[in-house]
């Protein structure tokens, strides 16, 4: 268990919809990274946040945002899904071990 | 960024050492190499980290050459509950730099 946890653990969703993903990091860390990855592959790094302050961005489009609150927390929203959206969505958080990244379990997002 | 190289799958039997090595030929002097092992349907979860030489700790090794363009992670006498996809990283501080290529599909047979 690395104390980060992440809501909903699956969630089924039509294409141009919107979704909201959760995060609560481990605690300490105010740093929180988001991850896409679809089957068979490696993660791929959507962005950072770092003390509420978008801190690095992937390969992605505007439809993915997110949010990173006072109590270090975070949300991936995507909008306008599209059926490549489909993914299990990780976030991870960091703490003073910079390097170190704890993730959580992930969100498998199914996009129809 | 520093691109990674590593086999896409590799067979072990248990109470095997098993060696992944990771190719990362235009590694930057300030990235640090991490190995990762992610099982399916779970979050990947950090195995060991290194910037030179040999680094131990009570899962794994890694070593390092001086030129620092590959790196190998020994999982000593591996069990069944090794059988996982493990990543190589580079990369500097702050994670929005670690990209995670395809990584190495380890399967471990009785």
């Amino acid at each position: 268990e690395t104390g980060v946890t992440q809501s909903p653990t699956h969630l089924i969703k039509t294409r141009g919809q919107q979704v909201t993903l959760r995060c609560s990091s481990q605690s300490g860390h105010n740093t929180v990274s988001w991850y896409q990855q679809a089957l068979g592959q490696g993660p791929q790094f959507i962005f950072q946040y770092y003390r509420e302050e978008e801190n690095g961005r992937g390969n992605f489009p505007p439809r993915f945002s997110g949010l990173q609150f006072p109590n270090y927390s975070s949300e991936l929203n995507v909008n306008a899904l599209e059926l490549d959206d489909s993914a299990l969505y990780l976030c991870a958080s960091q703490g003073t071990d910079y390097n170190e990244q704890f993730f959580g379990p992930g969100t498998r997002l199914t996009v129809l | 960024l520093a691109k990674t190289t590593q086999p896409i799958s590799m067979d072990s039997y248990e109470g095997q050492e098993v060696n992944i090595t990771c190719s990362h030929n235009n590694i930057a002097t300030n990235d640090y190499i991490t190995w990762y092992q992610q099982f399916p349907s779970q979050g990947p979860r950090f195995i060991i980290q290194g910037y030179k030489t040999k680094v131990t700790n009570e899962v794994a090794s890694l070593f390092i050459p001086a030129d620092r363009k590959s790196s190998t992670l020994s999982l000593p006498r591996v069990s069944l509950s090794d059988t996982a996809v493990y990543y190589c990283l580079v990369g500097p501080g702050g994670g929005q730099n670690f990209v995670f290529g395809p990584g190495t599909r380890l399967s471990v047979l009785p």
